[in-house]
Formats: structure tokens, C-alpha cells, sequence
């Protein structure tokens, strides 16, 4: 079982719909998670923390559940502009403190 | 302020050369890591510095790839006798220690390795 595990999608969505990502991880041990977005043949870059209480940025929102072990993401109102990869990010608390991506969620959203 | 650079941007090279690709990080961040990224790929783990510790090179895929980090800042991956397989997108990403364990990373805009 791979440690982040993301559905590959593509979620293809009009504008203004809302759509949700989930993300499961198998360590318990881990600490913090992050979304990120990648832009095709960009790097990533950091979209949220993701917090215990869930946290809200604009259309954004955060969700992570401890005891089922996985983290969202739900887009409000979708723009032609978050089309992009979705990437879950664990970070596990250990020896080394090294974050684990997933394969990324792929989001088209069309006119 | 400089975000993390990369370069060279772009290097194609024929099979079995060494390459070597340069990572700058952000000012002040102690993390560095290196991953890669084939087409349509999840980014995969290849080594990780943190201050002064011995870094993690668990993510290597086999003895031709090594890397160093000087004086706590630039970082160096290289790739001896390169194969075919080695072709991908490589990321550096630095990220400063916050409370709690709540780093963010930042991302380079990589080097597109191309191997013939």
C-alpha cells in the first residue's frame, strides 16, 4: 500500500461547480499536511496547510480526519484557472523528516 | 525576496555521461531536498539535508546518483554513466524549520534532464 494514495482523475467539472479531492495516508504517525498545486510543466507550489479543525482559504477548504487517516480538498465555485494537478503532501514525524507527495489529482474545469 | 533556483534549466546529454545539476536555496533554510518527476509521475523522494546532520539518501535510486550540500547552502546532485532511464524533471525544494513541525516547502523550477 503506497503511503499517500490520491484518485489519479481527471475530475473534469464546468465553471462555478464545487468538487472534492480526498487523500489517504497509512502512517499514523503523521504530523502535518499540506495541498499543493502544479501547473503543467511547473513545480509545485504550496496551495494550504491543512489543519485538525479544517481551515478555509477563499474557495478553499481543508479537512483532515485523523481517525479514518486521509485529508480533502473542496473547491467552490470553480474557475477555468484551478485547472491544475492536486498534490497531497504527509509530512511523518520520525529520524528524518521527509514530506511524502501523492501521485496528484488532476482538475480540468471547462467553460 | 530569491526563491530557490535550479540549473540549468534544460540538459540533454548522451547516455553514460556524468551530469551535474545545481540547487540554490532559499536564504536561511536549513531543508533541502531533491526529487524527481517523470512525465505524468508522482514526484519521487531522492535525498534530504537538514542543518548538519548526515543527510537521508534513502530515496537514491542506485550508486551512480550522490549529492552534496556546501557549507549548509548549495546543493549538488550529480548522475554518473547517466541511462535513458534517468530522464525526468529534477526538483529542489528548501524549507526553513517552523514550530511544530509545520514546514512549507519551496519549490525550484527544476532541471529537465534528458538522456539519449
Amino acid at each position: 500500500r503506497k503511503e499517500v494514495e490520491q484518485d489519479p482523475g481527471p475530475f473534469n467539472v464546468p465553471e462555478g461547480a464545487t468538487v472534492a479531492f480526498n487523500c489517504t495516508y497509512s502512517n499514523s504517525a503523521s504530523q502535518s499536511f499540506f495541498w499543493y498545486r502544479q501547473d503543467c510543466r511547473k513545480e509545485p507550489k504550496l496551495l494550504m496547510s491543512v489543519y485538525s479543525s479544517g481551515n478555509e482559504d477563499g474557495r478553499f477548504t481543508a479537512q483532515l480526519n485523523r481517525a479514518s487517516q486521509y485529508i480533502s480538498l473542496l473547491i467552490r465555485d470553480s474557475k477555468l484557472s484551478d485547472s491544475a494537478t492536486y498534490l497531497c503532501v504527509v509530512n511523518i514525524k520520525g529520524g528524518s523528516y521527509i514530506p511524502t507527495f501523492g501521485r496528484g489529482t488532476s482538475l480540468i474545469v471547462h467553460p | 525576496g530569491a526563491g530557490v533556483s535550479q540549473s540549468p534549466s534544460n540538459k540533454v546529454t548522451e547516455k553514460g555521461k556524468d551530469v551535474e545539476l545545481r540547487c540554490d536555496p532559499i536564504s536561511g533554510h536549513t531543508a533541502l531536498y531533491w526529487y524527481r518527476q517523470s512525465l505524468g509521475q508522482g514526484l519521487e523522494f531522492l535525498i534530504y539535508f537538514q542543518g548538519n546532520s548526515a543527510p537521508d539518501k534513502s530515496g537514491l535510486p542506485s550508486d551512480r546518483f550522490s549529492a552534496e550540500r556546501t557549507g549548509g547552502s548549495v546543493s549538488t546532485l550529480t548522475i554518473q554513466r547517466t541511462q535513458q532511464e534517468d530522464s525526468a524533471v529534477y526538483l529542489c525544494a528548501s524549507s526553513g524549520r517552523l514550530a511544530g513541525g509545520r514546514d512549507t516547502q519551496y519549490f525550484g523550477p527544476g532541471t529537465r534532464l534528458t538522456v539519449l
